[in-house]
């Protein structure tokens, strides 16, 4: 298995213009997480979807930021418009749930990151 | 306060040292526990699951303290690929996201 893809690795852009990073997902997990992490505020969740619909986005910063997943092999998270603040590594993560109990969780695997430099 | 608290670093130890790194989490109904390893501009992976009995994986092992809600790690003979963030993971029973510390992060010095 190719584990968790995503696009591009890095993106230097200039503020204001408008940002998407790309995520495949392991095939067949039917969970998939969009993280942020910073020095400051350590790895934060931004938005997670199970099999394919938004479950909590409660982490989404502000208005800027959308995210979508139309099928269970490919997710976006768009940034528009994009500020210096967005600049960190954002990371896609996926996990399988299905046929677990409720409180059993299973190792989530995180994709490589797109480091996002917003100038 | 933070849902989980890790202090950041960074421990600086000698090759062949013990070292132990303690995580708060502020949930009591919290469920599961784990220890994820990220290299620097990496990102992070599953190093272990924390079980209420306490686990080990050869050098590494891991506790949880349900009355005092901290998990630890500790690592043993200390290995200069050992370097590395270590991030403490909680997640709330009954709900499918977890929670990441800040991680702490240690050098392991020749």
């Amino acid at each position: 298995d190719a584990g968790v893809i995503q696009s591009p690795r890095h993106e230097v852009t200039e503020m204001g213009q408008e940002v998407t990073l790309r995520c495949k997902p392991i095939s067949g997990h039917d969970y998939l997480f969009w993280y942020r992490q910073t020095m400051m505020r350590g790895l934060e969740l931004l938005i997670y979807f199970n099999n394919n619909v938004p479950i909590d986005d409660s982490g989404m910063p502000e208005d800027r930021f959308s995210a979508k997943m139309p099928n269970a092999s490919f997710s976006t998270l768009k940034i528009q418009p994009s500020e210096p603040r967005d600049s960190a590594v954002y990371f896609c993560a996926s996990r399988l749930g299905r046929g677990l109990a409720l409180n059993s969780y299973n190792e989530q695997f995180f994709g490589p990151g797109t480091r996002l430099t917003v100038l | 306060r933070k849902e989980v608290e890790q202090d950041p670093g960074p421990f600086n130890v000698p090759e062949g040292a013990t070292v132990a790194f303690n995580c708060t989490y502020s949930n009591s109904a919290s469920q599961s526990f784990f220890w994820y390893r990220q290299d620097c501009r990496k990102e992070p992976k599953l190093l272990m699951s924390v079980y209420s009995s306490g686990n080990e994986d050869g050098r590494f092992t891991a506790q949880l303290n349900r009355a005092s809600q901290y998990i630890s790690l500790l690592i043993r003979d200390s290995k200069l690929s050992d370097s590395a963030t270590y991030l403490c993971v909680v997640n709330a029973g009954g709900y499918q996201k977890v929670t990441f510390g800040i991680g702490t992060k240690l050098q392991v010095i020749p």
